[in-house]
């Protein structure tokens, strides 16, 4: 199994600019969350569906952060327009319930 | 509403000495707890759960911790630390919601530094 796989692996953007990461959790997990990271904030969590279902967006900062799991073999994560304060480590983790999650390795993000 | 704390930012102990990465929690509700690593430039590793059963639990790398009900605490610990255990260690705990998956919540994580 390769584990949880996140693209790209570094993201550098400008200011308004359009970002997409993506997530591919691990076959016959049921949960997929969205963390991110940063020196100041810690890990926080943005989202996270059950069964390819949103059961938790509270986390998600404003309106220009977005999340789709079409299939349970895949997840986006968006941020339209892009600010250089969203600059962070995105990690995505999937679970399959008491198992604890497994983590990708991260997308790390600036944005200039 | 569950939640995790980790008193301590950082932990310094010197290579060969025992370490201990304190926890406590708070959720309505048997816990399931877990204990995380991670290395730099990395996601975080999986190191050791306790669901249920025998209240010392162990782990990856030779990391164990002790599930205290009483104290409502999951402390880390290793006998003999090394350099390369040097890392940022975070606790999560989880309950179990079965129409909606589990959720875990973190701790605010503490950085073990192991000299040599």
């Amino acid at each position: 199994d390769a584990g949880v796989i996140q693209s790209p692996r570094h993201e550098v953007t400008e200011m308004g600019q359009e970002v997409t990461l993506r997530c591919k959790p691990i076959s016959g997990h049921n949960s997929l969350f969205w963390y991110r990271q940063t020196m100041m904030r810690g890990l926080e969590l943005l989202i996270y569906f059950n069964n390819n279902v949103p059961i938790d967006d509270s986390g998600m900062p404003e309106d220009r952060f977005s999340a789709k799991m079409p299939n349970a073999s895949f997840s986006t994560l968006k941020i339209q327009p892009s600010e250089p304060r969203d600059s962070a480590v995105y990690f995505c983790a999937s679970s399959g319930d008491l198992y604890g999650y497994t983590f990708g390795s991260g997308t790390r993000l600036t944005v200039v | 509403a569950q939640s995790v704390a980790q008193p301590e930012d950082q932990v310094n102990v010197a290579e060969g000495n025992p370490l201990t990465v304190k926890c406590t929690y708070s959720v309505s509700g048997n816990p399931y707890l877990f204990w995380y690593v991670q290395y730099p430039n990395r996601g975080l590793q999986f190191l050791l759960k306790y669901i249920t059963g025998d209240n010392l639990v162990k782990g990856s790398y030779g990391f164990e911790a002790e599930f205290n009900k009483s104290q409502t605490s999951f402390h880390l610990k290793k006998p003999s630390a090394l350099v390369s255990d040097s890392a940022l260690y975070f606790c999560a705990v989880s309950v179990l919601l079965k129409s909606s998956g589990d959720k875990l919540t973190f701790g605010t994580g503490t950085r073990l530094a192991v000299r040599p």
